[in-house]
């Protein structure tokens, strides 16, 4: 079945930082990724849609300049949390379309920000 | 925008038991999709439901496709400790850009 990988598995990093999150589809190609953000036992929650090739499309409430996202090739996406604060702390997780609605997630990415 | 309402929020349940946890929604959709979630992973597909009615199985898990097209149910029988997780359900409308709609999830606690 479709994999999709996220490096790294978990970071931890100062406050002010920039941090970047790679999501990758390892057999199939993706021109749309998602990334979500989920907080401890909550549910995820959208971030924005990546594009290859073109701009992200963010959810409201979601600061585009805080949150970078690059779609450059059909099988990597990155997220870049600039400038991070102890409230960016999160779980991380990207996705790629399937079929019919179906997506496939990675398997996360725990940003700690001290 | 859409919302789904998933319950229950938590269930605990001793080994051996039958697990039923549903997701209402006030919008119709195309697809139901169920997902389970370990600790520290992603989310990992388990069901997806195309049809209005469908009911489709996945070894000791059945869920359904309502017939109103607003709501589904996951049943798992005979729980197992490996069950333990966030069980999601999810709504898709293909005009939704390719976005899911995914409730806050049921978290089950099973008691060997």
């Amino acid at each position: 079945g479709a994999v999709v990988s996220q490096h790294p598995s978990w970071v931890i990093c100062k406050s002010g930082t920039s941090v970047k999150i790679e999501c990758r589809s390892l057999d199939f190609q993706a021109t749309t990724m998602f990334w979500y953000r989920q907080f401890p036992k909550q549910s995820l929650m959208l971030m924005a849609t990546s594009n290859e090739g073109s701009k992200a499309t963010y959810e409201q409430g979601v600061e585009k300049d805080k949150f970078l996202i690059n779609h450059a090739s059909l099988t990597l996406s990155t997220l870049t949390v600039t400038s991070a604060h102890p409230e960016d702390s999160s779980f991380y997780i990207c996705s790629a379309p399937g079929a019919q609605g179906t997506q496939y997630f990675g398997p996360g990415t725990r940003l700690t920000v001290l | 925008g859409q919302q789904l309402n998933q319950s229950p929020q938590s269930m605990f349940i001793q080994e051996g038991e039958d697990v039923s946890m549903n997701c209402t929604s006030s919008s119709i959709f195309n697809t139901w999709l169920w997902y389970k979630q370990d600790p520290g992973e992603g989310p990992v597909l388990l069901i997806a439901l195309y049809k209005a009615g469908e009911l489709t199985s996945n070894g000791r898990l059945t869920a359904q496709f309502g017939i109103t097209r607003k709501d589904s149910f996951l049943n798992i029988s005979a729980s197992i400790p490996s069950d333990v997780g966030i069980y999601f359900c999810a709504g898709f409308y293909n005009t939704n850009a390719g976005k899911s709609t995914f409730g806050d999830g049921t978290t089950l606690t099973v008691k060997p």
